[in-house]
């Protein structure tokens, strides 16, 4: 069976730029966890989404957005890039809201 | 709101030795669970070990066994017989009962491991 998988794996963008990132959850998986992760840190929480419903919200501001779809895939979009948004984003699914979470491998931003 | 330290940034051990890692947190809730993840060079973090606070047994997964103090609200994973492919960042996390996939991680330990 197929792990989280996350796209693209790395991904270059200028200050002020927008990006998305994408993540497919496990199948059969209804939830979908966002976290960032600094260079050096440990990870961050984001967003929750459950049956595609915002569950959590971390201390973000409003520049990072997510949603889910009805195949329970999800995207994070950042707004108006800052260099202190390069890091690793991690996408986690699991069954439930409240059940293990599984990671994917992250996606590497760089702001240059 | 909750926090999660790691005090020890490195650690090394010798091949099919034993090390502990050190975890503190601090919450006001009773009930909550508590995680050891490792990542490896490959970025994806791996669940290693769960506690559950309400549960007075510590948690074991083969080498992999924790030692949970509520009262001190420390959380240690020793590894013992350590192997090569243990090498990697080790993460503490916690998480409060029916808070979703909301953990809140430490700043992680890399250990090492010498053959």
């Amino acid at each position: 069976d197929a792990g989280v998988t996350q796209s693209p794996t790395h991904l270059i963008k200028t200050r002020g730029q927008q990006v998305t990132l994408r993540c497919s959850p496990i199948s059969g998986h209804k939830s979908v966890s966002w976290y960032q992760q600094v260079l050096g840190q440990g990870p961050q929480f984001i967003f929750q989404y459950y049956e595609k419903e915002e569950r959590g919200r971390g201390n973000f501001p409003d520049r990072f957005s997510a949603r889910q779809f009805p195949n329970y895939s999800s995207e994070l979009n950042v707004n108006a890039l800052l260099l202190g948004d390069s890091a690793l984003y991690l996408c986690a699914s699991s069954l439930g809201s409240n059940t293990e979470a599984f990671f994917g491998q992250g996606t590497r931003l760089t702001v240059v | 709101a909750q926090t999660v330290t790691q005090s020890q940034p490195e650690m090394s051990v010798q091949e099919a030795e034993t090390v502990t890692l050190s975890c503190t947190y601090d919450t006001s809730e009773s009930d909550y669970y508590l995680f050891w993840y490792k990542q490896p060079p490959s970025r994806q973090m791996i669940l290693v070990i769960r506690q559950e606070a309400y549960k007075q047994q510590n948690a074991t997964e083969n080498r992999f066994s924790v030692n949970f103090q509520k009262a001190a609200k420390s959380f240690s994973l020793k590894i013992s017989d350590s192997q090569l492919g243990d090498a990697a960042m080790y993460f503490c996390a916690y998480r409060r009962i029916n808070a979703g996939n909301m953990l809140t991680f430490g700043g992680g330990t890399r250990l090492m491991v010498k053959p």
